[in-house]
Order: C-alpha cells, then sequence, then structure tokens
C-alpha cells in the first residue's frame, strides 16, 4: 500500500518570506498523481497544486510550486510571498490509478505578520 | 455549480439513533467518496463510488452503510454508533477518467458527535 509522510508537524513563516513544506512517498506504481491540499479552520479541503508523475516539470500556481524528484519519491511544496491567509493545515496526497486518495499526518503552516 | 453540499453541518446523535449524512454535487462528477477524520489527524478514506457503484471499501463497520441513489447524490447512513466515532464525515467528489490526475473537490464536511 502506498503511504504518504510529512515530517514537519508544524512549521511558521514570516508574512513575505518563502517557505518549503516537505513530503515523500512510498509507492511501486509506476503511474500515479500527487497532491497539496490546505485546510484552513473553515474545515474546507482545498486543493492548491497537482502534479503528474509522468510530467517531467515541476508544477507552478502563482505563489505556490512544487519540487517534485520522482526518484527520491519527494515532492514539497514552496510558498512564495506568503500570506497571512496562508496559515492552515496542509496536506500532502498521493492518487493512485484505482481512484483512492491518501493524505499525510499533514503539517500546520503558521504565518507571522 | 462547483460545490460540494453537505447536510447537516453538525449532527449529535445517541448511540441507539439513525440518522444519514447528505452530499450532492452537480458538477458531473461520477466519482464520490466518504471520508473521516478526527481532530489533527488527516482524512482517512471510507468509500469510493464509481459510476453509483461502490468500488472501495476501506473495511469500514457495517454501522457505516453507504449509498449512492444517483450520480449526484451520497448518502452515508447511520445506526448504533459509538463515541468513537464522533469525527468530521468529508464527501468528495471527481471526474472520472483513463488518466485520474483530477483532484477532489470535498464539501465543509458534518461534524459528528456520539453521545
Amino acid at each position: 500500500a502506498q503511504t504518504v509522510t510529512q515530517s514537519q508537524p508544524e512549521m511558521s513563516v514570516q508574512e513575505a518570506e518563502t517557505v518549503t513544506l516537505s513530503c515523500t512517498y512510498d509507492t511501486s506504481e509506476s503511474d500515479y498523481y500527487l497532491f497539496w491540499y490546505k485546510q484552513p479552520p473553515s474545515r474546507q479541503m482545498i486543493l492548491v497544486i497537482r502534479q503528474e508523475a509522468y510530467k517531467q516539470q515541476n508544477a507552478t500556481e502563482n505563489r505556490f510550486s512544487v519540487n517534485f524528484q520522482k526518484a527520491a519519491k519527494s515532492f514539497s511544496l514552496k510558498i512564495s510571498d506568503s500570506q497571512l491567509g496562508d496559515a492552515a493545515m496542509y496536506f500532502c496526497a498521493y492518487r493512485s490509478q484505482n481512484n483512492d486518495m491518501r493524505f499525510g499526518a499533514g503539517t500546520r503552516l503558521t504565518v507571522k505578520p | 455549480d462547483t460545490e460540494v453540499t453537505q447536510t447537516p453541518k453538525h449532527l449529535v446523535m445517541g448511540m441507539t439513533n439513525k440518522k444519514s449524512l447528505k452530499c450532492e454535487q452537480h458538477m458531473g462528477h461520477r466519482a464520490m467518496y466518504w471520508y473521516k477524520q478526527k481532530a489533527k489527524k488527516p482524512p482517512e478514506l471510507m468509500f469510493v463510488y464509481s459510476y453509483e457503484k461502490l468500488s472501495i471499501n476501506e473495511s469500514v463497520p457495517s454501522r457505516f452503510s453507504p449509498e449512492c441513489p444517483n450520480s449526484s447524490l451520497l448518502n452515508l447512513h447511520l445506526h448504533a454508533l459509538q463515541p468513537e466515532d464522533s469525527a468530521l464525515y468529508l464527501c468528495a467528489s471527481s471526474q472520472e477518467g483513463r488518466r485520474p490526475n483530477y483532484g477532489y473537490t470535498f464539501g465543509s464536511g458534518t461534524r459528528l458527535t456520539v453521545v
């Protein structure tokens, strides 16, 4: 079974600075999909960014980008120019071909003004 | 409509009660999911429906009974729950496809308390 590991339970960043959240995963599949989700106190899970494993190019969405290292099974999220509204729980997720999505334990991000 | 709507938002039920959680989406998604999330933990997959058929059941106790009456609706029927079943129950939906590169769209959840 696939496992997703987020080794940073909590991270803190100064407003306008850059922060990187780590994620590693374990799989025997060659084709899969990776995601970062954000869960603010409102409880809604919000998709931040996605990456297809067959694509070499790292995904970017405005201030959010990933560093996808397939051989190392690593998928980190970089948040640039951090804003107060970025404060939330961030979950790394792995989606396999059989349509189930598994989440890491999460990283709580605090943004300091 | 780009939302997944879950009702009720909060539910308190006794251990002998029968209740149902409801989830609705009108995005044309043909895959729907139930997740359970305990406080400060990640969501845990419970059930997956694909084209209205149950495709994954993660060994969930029979006191939880899912139902997918049509492509827009997903229910979770609850009966004889235990206090440890208290959690946030999240519904999600996604497009189906040969390459499932789509993320899930989540509802805002039902906060369930079993007393």
